[in-house]
C-alpha cells in the first residue's frame, strides 16, 4: 500500500495569505495524485486532479504541482473559505489511500 | 446534476450490522465506479473499498475484506454498503463518491455510532 504523508499537520496563516501545503508518497503515483478540501461538517471537495489540473469550478488562485512522489498544493491568497482541512489522495495504484491531512487555520 | 443521496444516520450495538444506502441521479448509473470512504470523527478520510456498478465486481481493502459487501440495484441507481461485525471503532460517518474526469460527486455523508 502506497503510504502518503502531508506536512505540515497545522498551517496557521491570514486571509490573503499563499498558502504551500506538500504531499510525499511511499513510491510513485505518477501524475495520479488529486488534492481534496473539506469544510467542517461538509463531504470533501475536489480541488486538483492529475496533480496540476483544477476541477470543474475550482477557482484560479489553486494551483499543484509536483510528479512522482513529491507534490505541492499552492493557494495564492488565502479567502476565509479556504481554512479547511485539506486531503491528497493517490489514484495510481489501489487501495487509493489519502494522507492524513493538513488543517489549514487562521492566524 | 450529478447528486448522491444516502440513507439517514444509524445507531447500531456492538456486533450488529449496519446498511448504507447511496442513491444516485443526473448520470448513468453503470458508467462509473462507486466508491465507499469512512471518517471517524475528527479523523482522516479512509477509503473503504470501490464497486463497478455495471458487473458489480467489488474490491475492498484488507482491513474489511471479512466484514464488508457493497452491492447494487441498477433498476434504482442505488448502491448499498453493508458492514457486519460493528465495534466502537467502526462509529464514523460513511461517504459514498464517484469520481469522474475531472470532478469527483459526494453523497452528504451517513453518521453511524456504534454504541453499548
Amino acid at each position: 500500500e502506497i503510504v502518503l504523508t502531508q506536512s505540515p499537520g497545522t498551517l496557521s496563516l491570514s486571509p490573503g495569505d499563499r498558502a504551500t501545503l506538500s504531499c510525499r508518497a511511499s513510491q510513485s503515483v505518477g501524475p495520479y495524485l488529486v488534492w481534496y478540501r473539506q469544510k467542517l461538517g461538509q463531504a470533501p471537495r475536489l480541488l486538483m486532479y492529475e496533480v496540476s489540473n483544477r476541477a470543474t469550478d475550482v477557482p484560479a488562485r489553486f494551483s499543484g504541482s509536483g510528479s512522482g512522489t513529491d507534490f505541492t498544493l499552492t493557494i495564492s491568497s488565502l479567502e476565509p473559505e479556504d481554512f479547511a482541512v485539506y486531503y491528497c489522495q493517490q489514484r495510481n495504484q489501489w487501495p487509493y489511500t489519502f494522507g492524513p491531512g493538513t488543517k489549514l487555520e487562521i492566524k | 446534476q450529478v447528486q448522491l443521496v444516502q440513507s439517514g444516520a444509524e445507531v447500531k450495538k456492538p456486533g450488529a450490522s449496519v446498511r448504507v444506502s447511496c442513491k444516485t441521479s443526473g448520470y448513468t448509473f453503470t458508467t462509473y465506479h462507486l466508491n465507499w470512504v469512512r471518517q471517524a470523527t475528527g479523523q482522516g478520510l479512509e477509503w473503504m473499498g470501490w464497486m463497478n456498478p455495471k458487473t458489480g465486481t467489488t474490491g475492498y481493502i484488507q482491513k474489511f475484506q471479512d466484514r464488508v459487501t457493497m452491492t447494487r440495484d441498477t433498476s434504482t441507481s442505488t448502491a448499498y454498503m453493508d458492514l457486519s461485525s460493528l465495534t466502537l471503532d467502526d462509529t464514523a460517518v460513511y461517504y459514498c463518491t464517484v469520481n469522474r474526469y475531472g470532478t469527483s460527486d459526494w453523497g452528504q455523508g451517513t453518521p453511524v455510532t456504534v454504541s453499548s
